[in-house]
C-alpha cells in the first residue's frame, strides 16, 4: 500500500460525458502528479501539483483540467471524451517538487477509465 | 530533452533464468535521478529503486541488480534465477534537473516480462 489512494478504480463512459478522477496523496506529500497510461502511448506525464499550485505540465489535452485542494487532495477533470481517452490514470505523490524532488514518487493504484 | 528508452519490448523468458532490462537514458542535465518501477498485472506502480547521477556504484538487492553506467547512459536492471512472480512489466524512468527543471519523471514504454514455469 502505497498511501495514495485513487478514486474510482474502474469508471465506463460515453463519449462527449465528462469525469472527475480524485486522488488523496500519502499523508505529508505536498506534490501530487498525474500520469496517463494508455497501450499505445505508455506512461505519459499529465500535469503537476505542488501545494495547491500548478507546478509543471506535460502533454495534457486541453480537455482536460486539474486542481489541487487546500487539503492536498487532487482531482483531474476530464471532458467531452473521446475513445482514445480510454486508459489508466495514475496520481502520485511526492514530499516535495521542482528541485527538492528527488523523484521517490509513490503511485496510486490508478483509476481505469473506459470510454465507450 | 530528456528521454528514457527500453529497447525490448517483451521479453520471455524460463524460471530460474537470468534476465537482463535494458534502459538508455538521454539528458544534458549533470543532476538527475533515475528509477525502475514493476507494474505487476494488478496494475500498480511499485517503485524499485533510485540512483542519482553521482553515484555510479552497482547495486544489488536479493536477486535484482542494477548497473549504471554514464559513458554509456544506460541504467540496466538484472533479475537473477528469474521467478514466475517477476512477471510484469517494468519501467525505467528518469528525472533531470537543469535549466527546466521541472521535476517530471520521464518513463521508458516499459518492457513486458513474461516468466514461464
Amino acid at each position: 500500500d502505497s498511501g495514495v489512494t485513487q478514486t474510482p478504480k474502474h469508471l465506463i463512459t460515453a463519449t462527449g460525458q465528462r469525469v472527475t478522477l480524485r486522488c488523496s496523496p500519502r499523508s505529508g506529500d505536498l506534490s501530487v502528479y498525474w500520469y496517463q497510461q494508455s497501450l499505445d502511448q505508455g506512461l505519459q506525464f499529465l500535469i503537476q501539483y505542488y501545494n495547491g499550485e500548478e507546478r509543471a505540465k506535460g502533454n495534457i489535452l486541453e480537455r482536460f483540467s486539474a486542481q489541487q485542494f487546500p487539503d492536498l487532495h487532487s482531482e483531474l477533470n476530464l471532458s467531452s471524451l473521446e475513445l482514445g481517452d480510454s486508459a489508466l490514470y495514475f496520481c502520485a505523490s511526492s514530499v516535495a517538487g521542482g528541485t527538492a524532488n528527488t523523484g521517490e514518487l509513490f503511485f496510486g493504484e490508478g483509476s481505469r477509465l473506459t470510454v465507450l | 530533452a530528456q528521454k528514457v528508452t527500453q529497447a525490448q519490448t517483451e521479453i520471455s523468458v524460463v524460471e530460474k533464468e537470468d534476465v537482463t532490462l535494458d534502459c538508455v537514458y538521454e539528458t544534458r542535465d549533470t543532476t538527475y535521478y533515475l528509477f525502475w518501477y514493476k507494474q505487476p498485472p494488478s496494475g500498480e506502480l511499485v517503485f524499485l529503486i533510485r540512483r542519482n547521477s553521482f553515484d555510479e556504484q552497482n547495486e544489488i538487492s536479493g536477486r535484482y541488480s542494477w548497473n549504471f553506467q554514464k559513458s554509456t547512459s544506460s541504467f540496466n536492471f538484472t533479475i537473477t534465477a528469474s521467478q514466475v512472480v517477476d512477471s510484469a512489466v517494468y519501467f525505467c524512468a528518469l528525472i533531470s534537473y537543469g535549466s527546466s527543471n521541472t521535476g517530471k519523471l520521464i518513463f521508458g514504454q516499459g518492457t513486458t516480462l513474461q516468466v514461464k514455469p
